[in-house]
């Protein structure tokens, strides 16, 4: 049973030019949710999804940032006009229901340059 | 105030040692308590979740919860060098968002 694939692993980009990062959750599991690790801090919540439903997006930043996890496909976490800060480790995580227990991808390195 | 606070070490300990980890958080209405193990360049890893205050136990690692001190902790008995990690402790009130400490980089000497 194949986990939480994120791909790509390693992603690089100039500022102002979008970055689109992918997830595929474990097979069964249809809530997504959407991490952000910054270099020496602990992972932050962005985005909680089901199948094209946004449940919570308190964790995302107003502009820039927007999330999908549609009928058929992975979830994307796009970001636009990339900017230096937005350099992090973005995780994805599954779970089968409304869980505590979440399954995470081995994350999108993004470094903006 | 950050809602869960984890010391970030780094802790050193001799292969062998009883290693235990600890996280406070702020949130009364947190009931569930997680901790994950993430290896360098890797995901995180669900080691062990309880559910409000008690012990759990799984092999060598035994995860304790105090709500009335608001304190979350690890154990990890007989510590092996594969045992070097970064170790993040995590609650939440639902089931959606969890809320991640620090984490504390933890390496065992052999």
């Amino acid at each position: 049973n194949a986990g939480v694939m994120q791909n790509p692993r390693h992603l690089v980009r100039r500022r102002g030019q979008e970055a689109r990062l992918r997830c595929s959750p474990m097979k069964g599991h249809s809530h997504v949710y959407w991490y952000r690790q910054l270099p020496e801090e602990g992972l932050k919540f962005m985005v909680y999804l089901q199948k094209e439903n946004i449940i919570d997006e308190s964790g995302m930043p107003k502009e820039r940032f927007s999330a999908e996890f549609p009928k058929e496909g992975p979830s994307i976490l796009r970001i636009q006009q990339v900017v230096r800060g937005d350099s992090a480790a973005y995780f994805c995580a599954s779970s089968p229901t409304l869980t505590y227990e979440q399954y995470f991808g081995p994350g999108t390195r993004l470094t903006v340059t | 105030q950050k809602e869960v606070e984890q010391d970030p070490g780094p802790l050193s300990v001799p292969e062998g040692a009883i290693v235990s980890l600890n996280c406070t958080y702020s949130n009364s209405a947190f009931q569930y308590f997680m901790w994950y193990r993430q290896y360098s360049r890797k995901g995180p890893e669900l080691l062990m979740y309880t559910y409000s205050s008690g012990n759990k136990e799984d092999g060598r690692f035994t995860a304790q919860v105090d709500k009335s001190s608001k304190y979350i902790s690890l154990f990890i008995r007989d510590s092996q060098p594969s045992d070097s990690a970064t170790y993040l402790c995590a609650a939440t009130s639902g089931a959606q968002k969890l809320v991640f400490g620090q984490g504390t980089r933890l390496t065992i000497n052999p």
